[in-house]
């Protein structure tokens, strides 16, 4: 089946600590793209990227990082610099130019502050 | 930055009704697309409009687009249990070339009571 794989649905993080969340597709998808969902809030675009090995940030990129080393492929690190984590993560793919075109979404990663 | 907002916030009504909901934005649009997220998954994209389209339909739902007054709003006829969820008007800009995505609102929180 194709689509778009996050891993894990809940990660629980202690203070200080990074943490690195999994997105897969086999959508064969240029751009991939991470958002941040807080609740009862839309989403805010953390990263994207067209093209393998480039990347751009988004309108919250502070305390983020992200690889492209293979098209398939987009994990996000969440540092120990993000000094509020806690929320949910979705990561979406789509052709090229996703701002054209629908984009699918995995289903989310989980992530806690303990 | 978020440059939709959906309208109204929550809505609840009986099953068989109808429920609008309205996005309003910002900036020039390339097209305007309506996704679905139920409660802690990933958003399903639901239609897409362009600009240059005035209204759209899909099954039960019907979308309509007004860019002289940067609005749109999405119809879903004789609703259904299924039907609640969170809906999310997402923008595509006119500038950029679509490389940097799509742009959320924080949508509204459907429910359909039986």
């Amino acid at each position: 089946d194709g689509g778009i794989t996050q891993s894990p649905k809940y990660l629980f993080r202690k203070e200080g600590q990074n943490v690195t969340l999994s997105c897969e597709q086999n959508l064969n998808h240029d751009a991939m793209y991470w958002y941040r969902q807080d609740p009862g809030q839309g989403l805010r675009l953390i990263y994207y990227s067209q093209i393998v090995n480039d990347f751009q940030k988004g309108d919250i990129a502070e305390g983020y990082s992200v690889s492209r080393e293979k098209k398939e492929s987009f994990p996000l690190t969440v540092t120990s610099a993000q000094k509020n984590p806690t929320a949910f993560y979705l990561c979406a793919s789509s052709p090229p130019q996703g701002g054209r075109t629908e984009a699918f979404f995995g289903q989310g990663t989980r992530l806690t502050v303990v | 930055s978020q440059q939709g907002e959906e309208d109204p916030q929550a809505l609840s009504i009986q099953e068989g009704e109808n429920a609008t909901m309205n996005c309003s934005y910002k900036t020039s649009i390339n097209n305007l697309q309506w996704y679905r997220q139920n409660s802690g998954r990933g958003l399903v994209h639901l239609i897409l409009i362009r600009s240059n389209e005035r209204e759209k339909h899909s099954g039960r739902l019907r979308v309509t687009l007004d860019t002289s007054k940067k609005s749109s709003s999405l119809l879903i006829t004789a609703s259904r249990a299924a039907d609640t969820a969170s809906y999310f008007c997402a923008t595509g800009l006119a500038s950029g070339g679509g490389a940097d995505g799509l742009t959320f609102g924080k949508g509204t929180h459907l429910i359909i009571q039986p």
